[in-house]
């Protein structure tokens, strides 16, 4: 069965600095799909970024990048340049091999950023 | 672009009470989820449905139906609300690759 953990459970960092949040996963499918999302304090949840498990280039979308080390099962959240509104909680998540549509959650890093 | 729907926003329940929950979305999309999250912790998940009529149980569906009678609603039903229930109910919508999530809907049960 798939499982998700993210052990930090909260974060606090200065403003315009880089920060990494960490997750690691189990699976015994060779592919599978790596997610980050972002939960603000109003409870919306927005998908931040996205890592395949074929792809060895690690992905990135704006000031987001995932370092993904596929031998170790992590996959960790860097966020650069981070911003007063970058306070949230972050959860890491993970669905298996095409045709499977479970998506399993970690227990989810609150992220503040301090001025 | 497009949009989840969750209704209603708060439900007030008694004990042993069977409430439903509804949502939809008009992204079109095939897969709808619905999660519990309880205060300050992740997400888990109850149901799924990967189209029409289709529904996969999560790990934590005990407790709860689900009924998709078209590709655009999803609803969950708490068979029998358990005292003291205090959760937010998270209904998603995907294409491969990414969720989209509703609002929520918050329980409360006296």
């Amino acid at each position: 069965a798939q499982k998700v953990t993210q052990t930090q459970t909260s974060i606090s960092v200065v403003e315009k600095t880089t920060v990494t949040m960490d997750c690691v996963y189990e699976t015994r499918d060779s592919s599978y799909f790596l997610f980050w999302y972002k939960q603000t304090a109003s409870g919306e949840i927005v998908f931040l970024i996205r890592q395949d498990s074929y792809k060895k280039e690690n992905a990135t979308v704006g000031h987001y990048s995932l370092n993904f080390q596929k031998p170790k099962s992590s996959i960790g959240l860097i966020i650069t340049a981070t911003q007063i509104e970058d306070s949230a909680v972050y959860f890491c998540a993970m669905r298996e091999n095409y045709g499977n549509e479970k998506i399993t959650f970690g227990a989810g890093t609150k992220l503040t950023i301090k001025p | 672009g497009g949009i989840i729907t969750q209704t209603p926003k708060f439900l007030i329940g008694q004990e042993g009470q069977k409430l439903t929950l509804k949502c939809q979305q008009n992204f079109n999309h095939d897969t709808m989820y619905w999660y519990r999250q309880d205060s300050g912790k992740g997400l888990r998940l109850i149901y799924y449905s990967i189209t029409e009529n289709d529904l996969q149980k999560g790990d934590l569906s005990e407790g709860y139906d689900a009924s998709r009678e078209k590709k655009s609603s999803f609803s969950l039903t708490v068979t029998s609300a358990q005292k003291n229930e205090m959760a937010v109910f998270l209904c998603a919508s995907s294409i491969p690759g990414e969720q989209y999530f509703g609002p929520g809907t918050r329980l409360t049960v006296l």
